[in-house]
């Protein structure tokens, strides 16, 4: 079982470059969000998405943009990046949108590099 | 504003003991909470959760306690097994299974549990 993939795993970026962080899921799941997490501090939420074609801001999405075009995929957009960015960053999927019911299903992670 | 606390970032237990997590919240509102747990290089698994209706819950070796007028939430491992080594993040959501776009999760507590 895939579950949810993320892809690349390490990535090093020089200031002002852009790149994609791919997510996929094979589960049918409605529910995608995409988190990082800096040294010391939880995981903080980015983007997310209720199903394809809806995607709403979580805490902290300056400087990111995604798109929802299928149930499966998930992208994450960083454009222009900065050292601010450095972080790893964790898709995940759920199928339902209520914490009670919708356990989170997280990707290995990417390890993203801004210099 | 860090709204749910885990203050100690790492704890070190011998096999077969007890190992005991610990969990601060400061929103009265949240009444819902979840452990996940992340290997190194791996996502993070949810691994217990506990309802504000409740003051105990248990799975097999592990145990979640919630003192509400304390604000508190404790994870229990008993025995504890080196493959429980890992990182903890304890996370809430409010409005009884609210959103799962509304979870706050903790920095993370980091287990060691030596052989």
């Amino acid at each position: 079982n895939a579950g949810v993939t993320q892809t690349p795993k390490f990535r090093i970026l020089k200031i002002g470059q852009s790149m994609t962080l791919q997510c996929t899921q094979d589960m049918n799941h409605n529910y995608m969000y995409w988190y990082r997490q800096d040294p010391g501090m939880g995981l903080k939420l980015i983007y997310y998405s209720v199903g394809a074609g809806i995607t709403d801001k979580g805490e902290v999405p300056n400087g990111y943009n995604v798109s929802r075009s299928t149930t499966e995929d998930f992208p994450l957009r960083l454009e222009l990046a900065a050292p601010s960015q450095t972080s790893v960053y964790f898709c995940a999927s759920s199928l339902s949108g209520r914490a009670n019911t919708g356990e989170l299903f997280f990707g290995e992670g990417s390890r993203l590099t801004v210099l | 504003d860090q709204q749910v606390k885990q203050n100690s970032p790492s704890l070190s237990v011998q096999e077969g003991r007890i190992s005991i997590l610990n969990c601060d919240y400061t929103n009265s509102m949240f009444d819902y909470f979840l452990w996940y747990k992340k290997y190194p290089a791996e996502g993070p698994t949810f691994l217990i959760s506990i309802s504000s209706i409740k003051d105990k819950n248990e799975d097999g070796r592990f145990t979640v306690f919630l003192n509400k007028s304390a604000k508190h939430l404790s994870l229990h491992i008993v025995p504890s097994q080196p493959g429980d080594s890992a990182v903890y993040f304890c996370a809430a959501s409010a409005r009884y299974g609210g959103a799962t776009n509304k979870l706050i999760f903790g920095t993370g507590t980091l287990l060691a549990v030596q052989p």
